[in-house]
């Protein structure tokens, strides 16, 4: 599996953006950018995902590098909620030719965001 | 949102005793369905896939006899701890993605397993 690449920790401030980078320089052409976030002692939670272009959904940003080796995840405001680990992963897409599913997601050990009041 | 429910939330046994945990997605179909186990301040490590009547594939080093699967259904699967020590006492969560959401995986929000 392509390997990510994130610092171990990040601080911020509440309110301001926060950008959480993400290497990943041996990607392959089909393999999808995702972002998980998880709080304590819970589950994961879906924040975004793409493949080659900037995504913007109502959590976050996510802005692809043009060769694909990098990306980085963007919290325009930062919230005292925003406050958790972040994992950058790639994985493949999830449908083979046979129509078996597969796409597992492998972690990383993420960055943790720390957000100040 | 698609919700996945995730049961027990925490559950104590004593060792050589078995557990089972539930994972169901709730409002869609679940294609596949994933296991992790996650330690204290570790990232999680993903134990094994299962696709709906089909036997898991378990990554290497996971116990296949000790750490039973059954997606019987396309919105249930179960993880079986069988005969649990004191070292299988770990956060297991389990993932399930979505037919019509195929690249998105939705999360349980875990069991906290201990075992005495």
């Amino acid at each position: 599996d392509a390997k990510t690449t994130q610092p171990n920790s990040m601080e911020s401030n509440e309110e301001e953006p926060v950008h959480l980078p993400c290497n990943h320089s041996t990607i392959s052409g089909t393999d999808y950018i995702h972002w998980y976030r998880q709080l304590p002692s819970q589950g994961p939670e879906y924040v975004i995902h793409g493949l080659t272009s900037n995504v913007n959904n109502r959590m976050a940003s996510l802005a692809i590098a043009e060769d694909r080796k990098s990306s980085t995840l963007i919290l325009h405001r930062a919230t005292l909620r925003d406050a958790a680990v972040y994992y950058c992963i790639l994985s493949e897409s999830p449908w083979d030719a046979g129509g078996t599913s597969y796409g597992k997601l492998t972690f990383g050990q993420g960055t943790i965001l720390t957000v100040h009041p | 949102g698609a919700v996945v429910s995730q049961h027990p939330s925490r559950v104590i046994c004593k060792s050589g005793t078995s557990v089972k945990i539930e994972c169901r997605s709730l409002d869609f179909q679940a294609t596949t369905m994933f296991w992790y186990r996650q330690f204290p301040k570790q990232s999680l490590m993903l134990m094994a896939t299962s696709n709906e009547g089909s036997k898991a594939t378990y990554e290497q080093g996971v116990e296949k006899d000790k750490f039973l699967i059954n997606h019987a259904s396309l919105t249930l699967s179960t993880l079986t701890v069988t005969s649990a020590h004191p070292e299988d006492s770990s956060f297991y969560i389990c993932s399930a993605r979505n037919r019509g959401h195929n690249e998105k995986l939705f999360f349980g929000s875990g069991t906290q397993l201990s075992v005495l």
